[in-house]
């Protein structure tokens, strides 16, 4: 059974730090990872999603990369703002799942980015 | 705009009572998630549905029933058996998977909090 894991479960930066959140997976057998974004009492904003035979997907100031033979995606946020604040997701699409695309979610890291 | 929009942003459940959570997508998206999201807990699927007058359930069915009967909606039932239905619950919609090369990118709506009383 897939199952994805991101550490920090939480993160407190200074504003303008680079930062780099991580995210685990245990079966390497994807069709492609999706990171999101979440607002307090809000639904998720997709950020990138990365095909499994890609490497990188970059968006403005966000970075993601893939690893798939690792098990192991990163989100890297460029110049982080007090606005950066909110909890990142990230979700894998295992190969197999014939019906539909439905998704498997890390617990997410709560990142604080302070003025 | 196209999007993804639920209702009621909040709603309260009495004990035995069956409720009702409203989904609609102008995305022209064939496929339909329903997730449940608890503190500490990653989302959890409820049902998917891939086409109209279909679904399948997902890890956490049990309570909680569905329709599809036009593309464009998918309406989530939580019904008195579902025991501990107080969670904030999330609609989402892609297009159909058709295999590794499909783009099948997850949308989300803003959710809905079910809150027991």
């Amino acid at each position: 059974k897939q199952e994805v894991t991101q550490i920090p479960a939480a993160l407190s930066v200074p504003e303008g730090e680079n930062l780099v959140l991580n995210c685990s997976f245990t079966d390497s057998a994807i069709y492609n990872l999706q990171w999101f974004r979440q607002d307090p009492g809000k639904g998720l904003t997709s950020l990138l999603l990365i095909q499994s035979s890609q490497r990188e997907q970059t968006s403005g100031r966000l970075n993601a990369s893939l690893d798939k033979s690792s098990g192991r995606s990163t989100l890297y946020i460029a110049a982080s703002q007090p606005g950066d604040s909110a909890t990142y997701l990230c979700a894998v699409r295992p190969v197999g799942e014939t019906s539909g695309s439905r998704l498997t979610f890390g617990e997410g890291t709560q990142l604080t980015v302070n003025p | 705009d196209g999007g993804i929009t639920q209702s009621p942003k909040y709603l309260f459940r009495k004990e035995g009572q069956n409720v009702t959570l409203s989904c609609e997508q102008n995305l022209n998206h064939d496929a339909m998630y329903w997730y449940r999201q608890d503190p500490g807990q990653g989302l959890r699927l409820i049902y998917y549905s891939q086409i109209v007058n279909d679904f399948q359930k997902g890890d956490i069915a049990e309570g909680y029933s569905v329709s599809r009967e036009k593309k464009e909606s998918f309406p989530l039932t939580v019904t008195s058996a579902q025991k501990n239905p107080t969670a904030f619950y999330l609609c989402a919609s892609s297009r159909l998977a058709g295999g590794r090369r499909s783009y099948n990118e997850q949308f989300f709506g803003p959710g809905t909090r079910l809150t027991v009383l």
